[in-house]
């Protein structure tokens, strides 16, 4: 069953904490990219990756951190600096040109 | 930054009927793709059309290009319930590896 797997669906946090969002995908695809959705508004691009060990800040990459240590695995941690952190989170990867998306994991920060 | 802008934000018709929505950038394109996103959902790619073509078709999907204009339509024809959705336009320049999406249309069906 080939696709992306993004967990959980639903996470909950403490102001001030780390907390890690987790993305899988077994396409080999080589790039990953993770978006922002806020309520009502389209996708917004926190970071991506295009080969294994290398990724590059998107348009809203300040509060957030990545690592791309597998080409299968692309985790996304929203720092305690963050400001505004609760929102919906995709993850997608693509082949050539379309990208194919995870289900999201929406983030509540209290 | 945004580069699409679609409209309209959001679109209500009567199930059987067409809906088209639109979809306007500011610079040269690779490519214009459009998507589809059920509340809560991730999105599914429906299309991609290539900048040097006008016109394509998927099913009950056309979607027209016209980089003059800097401008894109999709239309679905002969609407469904489950066509309800929110879609979008994304787009990519050429040498760039990211797609740049718009705000969407959140189309309504009503049975």
């Amino acid at each position: 069953d080939g696709g992306i797997t993004q967990s959980p669906k639903y996470l909950f946090r403490k102001e001030g904490q780390n907390v890690t969002l987790s993305c899988e995908q077994n396409l080999n695809h080589d790039a990953m990219y993770w978006y922002r959705q806020d309520p009502g508004q389209g996708l917004r691009l926190i970071y991506y990756s295009q080969i294994v060990n290398d990724f590059q800040k998107g348009d809203i990459a300040e509060g957030y951190s990545v690592s791309r240590e597998k080409k299968e695995s692309f985790p996304l941690t929203v720092t305690s600096a963050q400001k505004n952190p609760t929102a919906f989170y995709l993850c997608a990867s693509s082949g050539r040109y379309e990208q194919y998306f995870g289900p999201g994991t929406r983030l509540t920060v209290t | 930054s945004q580069q699409g802008e679609e409209d309209p934000q959001a679109l209500s018709i009567q199930e059987g009927e067409n809906a088209t929505m639109n979809c306007s950038y500011k610079t040269s394109i690779n490519n214009l793709q459009w998507y589809r996103q059920n509340s809560g959902r991730g999105l599914v790619h429906l299309i991609l059309i290539r900048s040097n073509e006008r016109e394509k078709h998927s099913g009950r999907l056309r979607v027209t290009l016209d980089t003059s204009k800097k401008s894109s339509s999709l239309l679905i024809t002969a609407s469904r319930a489950a066509d309800t959705a929110s879609y979008f336009c994304a787009t990519d320049t050429l040498g760039a590896q990211k797609l740049v999406f718009g705000q969407g249309t959140r189309l309504t069906i009503n049975p």
